[in-house]
């Protein structure tokens, strides 16, 4: 199976700040890689899909980047809405799976 | 609307059996492969099982094969879970997500809410 190695697990940031966080693939994905964010009680919510494309909706301080093993997740400007968990996700085979999470805080 | 209702879970023993279900409407169901997410308490997610739009493709995490097993019932707009031989390592919230139009992989764009499972003695 494909492990996927998310980081941070945490971080703490001010509002306005750049946020980055990475996720790397055991092997090669190509671009199969989505992002999503979690906040407490609700289920999760698709920000970013196939590595780089932008959800519907989803504000455009949000962004990926990456291909193959590397890949980042960027929220532009911090703001207090994002407080959330955000997750990656690659999907190049039959299993499926999930980095270990990334628990955003504001400072 | 898309809609995702998940129903089926609730307190078991361990080593006994559950069946999870997942009710689908506001879009073309057989058109789009089908995924259990899980999530243990305080915990991360975790993929569990998917089938492709046609039941071609269905796959699962090592730590449930051989004990669960997907399905679908396209007539009926369903997706299902059948879970043997339950552990406590199981317990957790069960989300049902949809996957690609005519595929299997891909993102999950709508989730239910989820169903709790809870294994223990």
């Amino acid at each position: 199976d494909i492990q996927m190695t998310q980081s941070p697990s945490s971080l703490s940031a001010s509002v306005g700040d750049r946020v980055t966080i990475t996720c790397q693939a055991s092997q090669d994905i190509s671009n199969y890689l989505n992002w999503y964010q979690q906040k407490p009680g609700k289920a999760p919510k698709l920000l970013i899909y196939d590595a780089s494309n932008l959800e519907t909706g989803v504000p455009s301080r949000f962004s990926g980047s990456g291909s193959g093993t590397d890949f980042t997740f960027t929220i532009s400007s911090l703001q207090p809405e994002d407080i959330a968990t955000y997750y990656c996700q690659q999907y190049d085979n039959l299993w499926l799976t999930f980095g270990g999470g990334t628990k955003v805080e504001i400072k | 609307e898309v809609q995702l209702v998940e129903s089926g879970g609730g307190l078991v023993q361990p080593g006994r059996s559950l069946r999870l279900s997942c009710a689908a409407s506001g879009f073309t169901f057989d058109d789009y492969a089908m995924h259990w997410v899980r999530q243990a308490p305080g915990k991360g997610l975790e993929w569990v099982s998917g089938i492709s739009w046609n039941s071609g493709s269905i796959g699962y995490a090592d730590s449930v094969k051989g004990r669960f097993t997907i399905s679908r019932d396209n007539a009926k707009n369903s997706l299902y879970l059948q879970m043997n031989s339950l552990r406590a390592e199981d317990t957790a919230l069960y989300y049902c997500a949809r996957g690609k139009r005519y595929s299997y992989g891909g993102d999950f764009d709508y989730w239910g809410q989820g169903t709790l499972v809870t294994v223990s003695s």
